[in-house]
């Protein structure tokens, strides 16, 4: 069973830039998260999805951050602009029910804001 | 406020010594509880988890973790490691309700002395 994947594993771009971030998730997996993982801290729940809905986004910067995830299956990210504390690793999960499942990671992507 | 904690930031043990990890969390009811492993580059991996029942729970990779209601804590154990089990170790829980979104510690990184 192929994981849960994520493109690019490693952005580094300037401060103000625009960055996207892809996922695609296990394959009928019905709910998918973002997380933030910054230096030294653990991950933190940017957004969740259940199928094409979103369920929980209370901690994503919607000044800045958006994220969608179209047919219910990819989603991605996207910062705009960027600024020097965006810099982190972006995890994507998926958990394969719409109650509460395990969730498998992907390997994240790397981003540096420079 | 609901948080969890992981005391130690750094352990080092030499390879074939036991280990023990702390967690302790702060809820109001008992929350789901979860052991995350992350190896360099890597996704997480879930070790164990904790529902309810027998307190004391077993997972992958010879791990095991003891819930404690009374210390509010989910340490976990391992009696003899492994080189390869140098990584970082997140404790995670979710609160029982409907939100079914995992919180996070700072995580504890493991050394392995040869």
């Amino acid at each position: 069973e192929a994981g849960v994947a994520q493109s690019p594993r490693y952005k580094i771009i300037e401060k103000r830039q625009s960055v996207a971030f892809w996922c695609n998730p296990i394959s009928g997996h019905a709910t998918l998260y973002w997380y933030q993982q910054i230096l030294g801290q653990g991950p933190k729940l940017l957004i969740q999805f259940q199928n094409n809905g979103v369920v929980d986004d209370s901690q994503l910067p919607k000044d800045r951050f958006s994220a969608e995830r179209l047919k219910g299956v990819d989603s991605t990210l996207k910062i705009q602009p960027a600024k020097l504390e965006d810099s982190a690793v972006y995890l994507c999960a998926s958990s394969l029910g719409t109650g509460f499942g395990e969730q498998f990671f992907g390997p994240g992507t790397r981003l540096t804001v420079l | 406020a609901q948080s969890v904690t992981q005391p130690d930031i750094h352990i080092t043990v030499s390879e074939g010594a036991s280990l023990e990890l702390r967690c302790n969390y702060s809820y109001g009811a008992t929350p789901y509880l979860f052991w995350y492993v992350q190896s360099p580059g890597q996704g997480l991996q879930l070790l164990l988890k904790y529902f309810s029942g027998d307190t004391l729970v077993q997972g992958i990779k010879g791990f095991e973790a003891e819930f404690k209601r009374s210390q509010s804590s989910f340490n976990l154990r391992k009696p003899s490691v492994h080189w390869s089990d140098a990584a970082e170790y997140f404790c995670a829980v979710a609160p029982m309700d409907s939100s079914y979104k995992l919180i996070f510690g700072s995580g504890t990184r493991l050394l392995v002395r040869p």
